[in-house]
């Protein structure tokens, strides 16, 4: 139990247009989701984290009108980002919390988007 | 400001062999500190927690130990096998709720 699943594994697009990336709990509904990016050789950074119903909390630096998080059930949360630019081309990874479950995260595989 | 180190340098060991990782933290009282792995292109897979108050925890060929004092966790792979080569993570829990803040990792190469 306890997969995580992201949808797409990966994308191409071109500088300006907006990229919608889901990540979805199959087998356990999460309260919490969590969003990572990860570039080259570096370590996974905290984004945001996504609560079901409730806005998402932004770490420092992001931009939460560039990246526009949705959590619209216990099972997704979505991760949109606006204008890519190829400075944003990088490794997004989810992960979940499950709902009083333990303290371990679930992640995703990953997608890997690159902005042409 | 907080930081999380591993070995910066990737880990070569010969199959059946001992691999040991190290994660040391500054500026952290964290409650557990958690083990990943990660594939090329993969996200990470959880592979162990330990709480503060414990000293080691194993997982068949997987040992963790925990010094709050040094402020350092070992990572030990017990005969090793070249499907053992990896990037492994240590993370700690963050100032964001449950989310976690990941060292850089250390990447292990297991040769047959």
């Amino acid at each position: 139990g306890a997969v995580v699943s992201q949808h797409p594994s990966w994308v191409i697009c071109k500088s300006g247009t907006s990229v919608k990336i889901e990540c979805r709990s199959l087998d356990f509904q999460a309260t919490t989701m969590f969003w990572y990016r990860q570039f080259p050789k570096q370590s996974l950074m905290l984004m945001a984290t996504s609560n079901e119903g409730s806005k998402a909390t932004y770490e420092q630096g992001v931009e939460k009108d560039k990246f526009l998080i949705n959590h619209a059930s216990l099972t997704l949360s979505t991760l949109t980002v606006t204008s890519a630019h190829p400075e944003d081309s990088s490794f997004y990874i989810c992960s979940a919390r499950r709902a009083g479950g333990p303290d371990t995260q679930y992640f995703g595989p990953g997608t890997r988007l690159t902005v042409l | 400001s907080q930081k999380i180190e591993q070995n910066s340098e990737a880990l070569n060991i010969q199959e059946g062999k001992t691999a040991t990782l190290t994660c040391n933290y500054t500026n952290y009282s964290p409650a557990y500190l958690q083990w990943y792995r990660q594939d090329p292109g993969r996200g990470p897979v959880f592979l162990l927690l330990i709480r503060e108050n414990e000293k080691e925890k194993r997982k068949e060929r997987l040992k963790v130990t925990f010094d709050t004092t040094l402020k350092q966790s070992l990572f030990h792979i017990t005969a090793s096998q070249p499907a053992d080569s990896a990037t492994y993570l240590c993370a700690l829990d963050s100032n964001s709720g449950y989310a976690l803040n990941f060292g850089k990792g250390t990447s292990l190469l297991v040769t047959p």
